[in-house]
């Protein structure tokens, strides 16, 4: 069985300022891990993926996540945030078995 | 890019009636799911399906569900007998292969609406 926490269901943060959305995972094998972004009645678009090559990943849009075995975790971080990064992010975990989402965090960004 | 391609974007459905859902996957996946997600609540896998036949399903997918592929391109959910609680955002997705390390292309969504 595998399942995926994401931490925060809302982060706000300022515009230029750097974002962190935190996700913990269990699994009973090595697994893959996805962070998809959901704009407003839009579908998912898959931002990166991490399958057991190297643990610090690069997306699309200047975003990257680091994966940590031993702390199970696989956060998203940007350095600098921009008004059209406002959306919803899911964390999810995958094995040879069942995907998982992670219930969302929902991204804000002031100006 | 090639793109998963959903339609309706928006139905609304008495309860009690019939409902397909339509998707167009990307050409070359052979691997093709149905997600529901409620409004406000996580997005919740329903079904996968390859060859033609299903591979797997979750508890929700029940006898109401039904999916098919009736030519080489579209992949379609019909629920019969809608009830209120089935309205939700259903999304499609397709994948190359099976792969866990495979990631799954989403279309933009249907949003169901059942009165």
């Amino acid at each position: 069985a595998q399942s995926v926490t994401q931490l925060d269901s809302h982060v706000s943060v300022s515009e230029g300022t750097p974002v962190l959305l935190r996700c913990n995972y269990s699994s009973s094998y090595s697994p893959s891990l996805f962070w998809y972004v959901q704009h407003p009645n839009k579908g998912l678009q898959l931002l990166l993926k991490y399958t057991s090559a190297a643990t610090l990943v690069k997306g699309i849009n200047g975003f990257e996540a680091e994966f940590k075995k031993s702390e199970t975790s696989f956060h998203l971080t940007k350095p600098s945030a921009h008004m059209s990064d406002a959306a919803e992010y899911f964390c999810v975990v995958s094995d040879p078995n069942d995907m998982r989402f992670g219930a969302g965090t929902r991204l804000t960004v002031k100006p | 890019e090639p793109e998963v391609t959903q339609t309706p974007s928006h139905q609304v459905t008495q309860m009690g009636q019939e409902v397909i859902l339509r998707c167009v996957p990307i050409s070359n996946h052979l691997y093709f799911y149905w997600y529901r997600q409620i409004l406000g609540q996580k997005v919740e896998f329903l079904v996968s399906f390859y060859n033609n036949e299903i591979s797997e399903k979750s508890e929700i997918f029940d006898d109401q569900f039904s999916v098919e592929r009736p030519d080489g391109s579209n992949f379609t959910l019909k629920i019969r007998s809608t009830k209120l609680e089935d309205s939700a955002m259903y999304f499609c997705a397709s994948s190359v292969d099976s792969r866990s390390n495979q990631p799954q292309h989403f279309g933009d969504g249907t949003r169901l609406s059942i009165l």
